[in-house]
């Protein structure tokens, strides 16, 4: 089984509506993650929490909010989406000072 | 902030040796991970350096300098399975909370 899961792995939605993206992971990790990638751009750091009482905003977060439900699960929501989220959106997971196992990912197409 | 550049892409032939450079500019180096990428799934850990010199894994290594902000990723006796993005990433004590900042990748193609 995957250590980090995410769902769904592809979605298409509609301008203006609300979008969820959820992901959970079994490797007991505090440190979770969301990036999105774009073609050319690398991943890029949307959001970020150290456990479930700390969340905090990366580097393009604007558009974006975000859930820790437990200490597996991370969720992004998109409240209003907009053409220019559609990307490649990947979830991540780590220990303080090692490195980051990335969920699948999910493609998201907003028309 | 950082400033991570790659070559967007290079071509390789199976069986031969090829080096993949990122240059970086940082205010608090704290550490550069390699990262390999197929097209449309998840990145995967490759090696991490914090130290100068070369870290060997197999067929794949990595080199750091620091006072260059240079690294290497060294892929020996290539295979088609190594056609992916090579993504370069740096640790930066800058940021708040430690985090990553990803070059654009380097998407390699192996060629028969």
């Amino acid at each position: 089984d995957a250590d980090v899961t995410q769902t769904p792995r592809n979605r298409i939605t509609k301008t203006g509506k609300r979008i969820m993206l959820e992901c959970s992971q079994t490797k007991g990790h505090d440190r979770m993650y969301w990036y999105r990638q774009d073609p050319g751009l690398g991943l890029r750091l949307i959001y970020y929490s150290f456990d479930v009482k700390d969340i905090n905003k990366g580097e393009i977060s604007d558009g974006y909010s975000v859930s820790r439900q437990a200490q597996a699960k991370f969720s992004l929501s998109l409240e209003s989406a907009i053409p220019n989220q559609t990307a490649l959106y990947f979830c991540a997971t780590s220990e303080v000072g090692f490195e980051q196992y990335f969920g699948p990912g999910t493609r998201l197409t907003v028309t | 902030g950082q400033n991570i550049d790659q070559p967007t892409e290079m071509t390789a032939t199976e069986g031969a040796i090829v080096q993949i450079n990122c240059t970086y500019q940082t205010s608090g180096f704290n550490g550069l991970f390699w990262y390999q990428q197929h097209a449309g799934e998840a990145p995967t850990f490759l090696s991490y350096n914090v130290l100068d010199g070369l870290e060997e894994k197999g067929r794949f290594s990595s080199f750091l300098s620091r006072s260059k902000g240079y690294s290497y990723l060294l892929l020996k006796e290539l295979q088609m399975k190594d056609s992916a993005s090579y993504l370069c990433a740096v640790r930066d004590r800058a940021n708040a909370g430690n985090m990553l900042t990803f070059g654009g990748g380097t998407r390699l193609m192996v060629k028969p």
